[in-house]
Order: structure tokens, then sequence, then C-alpha cells
């Protein structure tokens, strides 16, 4: 059973072009959230997405960032017009449906993949 | 806001001893606490997870952790360090979010270097 997978592992790009990481879920979980980690910082939030939604993406800067979670594929965080100080590592992460809500909410712990380290030069 | 604070960004145990990490949390509501691990150039791995009932939490690798609401803690312990330990270590807390999903807010994280 495959894990969360993401791709590429590293991605060099210029300043100015387009960056874009795939993410695709463990089989089975329908929630992808995906988290930044610059250097000798801990993750920060992004964005949340299901099946063709984003449903929170409060941690995304406003511009130059989009992600998406098609119905068929992989989720694509896209970075437009890259600048040095986007260079870092970004983490994908998946979890299951919850069967509960409220109180009976399941706080699972997610399942990260191995990154994608993108540096811009 | 929940936010965590892991006091010390570096830490060195030697093989063999206590190794002990420490997080403080910030939270208004019951808090749901976890500990990953992160070795270089990997994703994180969990380590263990506080949600409700027993306080002192065991996970992987020997590893446990003890919730303490009076003190607002959650520290991570291992009794005897081994160099494989050697990583970087970060607590979090989770919340709920809209939609079903739950957001992890992640400490600053602390790296632990295992000597001989």
């Amino acid at each position: 059973n495959a894990g969360v997978m993401q791709n590429p592992r590293h991605l060099v790009r210029r300043r100015g072009q387009e960056a874009r990481l795939r993410c695709s879920p463990m089989k089975g979980h329908s929630h992808v959230y995906w988290y930044r980690q610059l250097p000798e910082e801990g993750l920060k939030f992004m964005v949340y997405l299901q099946k063709e939604n984003i449903i929170d993406e409060s941690g995304m800067p406003k511009e130059r960032f989009s992600a998406e979670f098609p119905k068929e594929g992989p989720s694509i965080l896209r970075i437009q017009q890259v600048v040095r100080g986007d260079s870092a590592a970004y983490f994908c992460a998946s979890s299951p449906l919850n069967p509960g809500t409220g109180a009976l909410f399941i706080h699972y712990g997610y399942t990260f993949g191995s990154g994608t380290r993108l540096t811009v030069v | 806001a929940q936010s965590v604070t892991q006091l010390g960004s570096h830490v060195s145990v030697s093989e063999g001893a206590l190794v002990l990490l420490r997080c403080n949390y910030s939270s208004s509501v019951p808090p749901y606490l976890f500990w990953y691990v992160q070795y270089p150039n990997q994703g994180l791995q969990l380590l263990l997870k506080y949600t409700t009932g027993a306080t002192l939490v065991k996970g992987i690798n020997g590893f446990e952790a003890e919730f303490k609401k009076s003190e607002t803690s959650f520290h991570l312990t291992k009794p005897s360090a081994h160099m494989s330990d050697a990583a970087e270590y970060f607590c979090a807390v989770s919340e709920l979010v809209t939609g079903g999903g739950n957001k992890l807010t992640f400490g600053t994280g602390t790296q632990l270097k295992v000597e001989l």
C-alpha cells in the first residue's frame, strides 16, 4: 500500500518561472493538506483540499500560489513567477474521510509525503 | 488560535542517556497533540498522539509523552537514546476546520543530536 507520493523530490526553477508540485494521497484518503517548511522553521499550513474543493486556504499567500485537487489525478500546488523566497520544502499530507463530527471527530495524524524541495535560482 | 512552543531548538545527549524534548501548547479547547520525527531529506513520521484518555502515551521507537493539562505541556521522552534517534522532532496541536478535516499547527522543531 503506497504512502503519500510527491514528485518531483527536487525542483530547481529560475526566478519568474512556474513551479508545479504534485501529490497523490494514500489510497482511500480523501483529504489533502499542503505545508511549507522554510529553512530553520517548522511546517506552516498552506491549504486543505478535498476532491474538487478547496476547503481552507488561509495559509496560502494571496498571490502567485494556487492549489487544486481534481476529480481524477493528483493534487497540484502551483507557484507562478517564483522568487527566491519561495525556496523551501513543500510537504503534502493526506488523511481519510472522518467518520465523526464535532465531539466525535477523530483527530488523525496525517500521513506525510517525502516532500518536494524547491530551489529558486 | 492554537499554538505550540518547543523549548530548545537543539538538544544533545549521550547514547544511552535520557531524552527529554519539551513542548508547551496553547489551546482554548481540549487539545489534541502529536509528536512527529523528521529524518534528513524525508517527510514527517508520526511518533505518537494524545487525543483523550490515558495521559501517558506510548509511541514507536520507545518514545512516550505525557499530557499535563495543569502545565499545558506534552513533553517527549525516551529512557535511553540510540544513535538512530538523531533527527528533528516536531510537536503539533490539531484543530478542527470546516469540511471535516483537521489542521495541525507545528512547533519550530528540536534537533536531537546523539553522541557516543
